[in-house]
């Protein structure tokens, strides 16, 4: 079965404090993404990747950083985290390249609250 | 982007078909049309995706209009578990797309007992 797993289902930080989200898959796609959903704002891509160490912008990228050491493996990093970062964070992955009609397999999501 | 058109909200009965439309007017020959829904507290699940020709599967059907802009998820017999926020995505093929999706604000679906 099709797994997208993240670390924490809940996480509560402070205002200033580095904070790392990881998303696991094993199903060996290529392309991986992180949104935050807000309510009334909906789904908004932050950073996806198509490749290991490969990285793009997503329409919401500022405060946010990503990394990608493994394939399998895709992090979303909070330098600083501010208020306006509470939110819930939801990884997906799906297929590879060129395979533009993959289906995107998303996580259970992360819920952060930053204090 | 195409962007797409759906109702905010639908209500339906317990064991009777549903019919969520979407409209995407500005529609390009390389796009396809994605379907997800989102359970309370879950994320995003894929329903179906087509491009041209209607599409069945074990969830729902795809109904695509012949002109392509617009579109109508039918779940044909509606569940309890099937209350949840029904997204229409478009998905630009080919390029630097990687799959990448722009979900709208969706439609959320009651389902009545």
């Amino acid at each position: 079965d099709v797994k997208v797993t993240q670390s924490s289902r809940y996480l509560v930080k402070r205002t200033g404090e580095k904070v790392f989200l990881e998303c696991v898959q094993d199903m060996d796609h290529e392309n991986m993404f992180w949104y935050r959903q807000d309510p009334g704002l909906g789904l908004r891509l932050i950073y996806f990747s198509y490749d290991v160490k490969m990285k793009e912008k997503g329409d919401i990228p500022e405060g946010y950083s990503v990394s990608r050491e493994k394939k399998e493996r895709f992090s979303l990093i909070l330098e600083s985290a501010s208020t306006n970062q509470t939110s819930m964070y939801l990884c997906a992955s799906g297929g590879g390249r060129v395979r533009y009609t993959d289906t995107q397999y998303f996580g259970p999501g992360t819920r952060l609250t930053v204090l | 982007d195409a962007k797409t058109t759906q109702p905010n909200s639908m209500e339906s009965n317990e064991e009777e078909p549903v019919h969520l439309p979407c409209n995407h007017s500005t529609i390009s020959g390389t796009d396809y049309i994605h379907w997800y829904r989102q359970l309370p507290s879950q994320g995003p699940e894929y329903v179906i995706h087509g491009l041209t020709s209607n599409v069945n599967n074990r969830m729902a059907s795809l109904a695509i209009a012949e002109d392509r802009k617009s579109s109508t998820l039918i779940l044909h017999r509606a569940t309890l578990r099937d209350a949840a926020v029904y997204y229409c995505i478009l998905g630009r093929a080919g390029g630097t797309s990687y799959g990448k999706l722009t979900f709208g604000q969706g439609t959320i679906l009651t389902v009545h007992p």
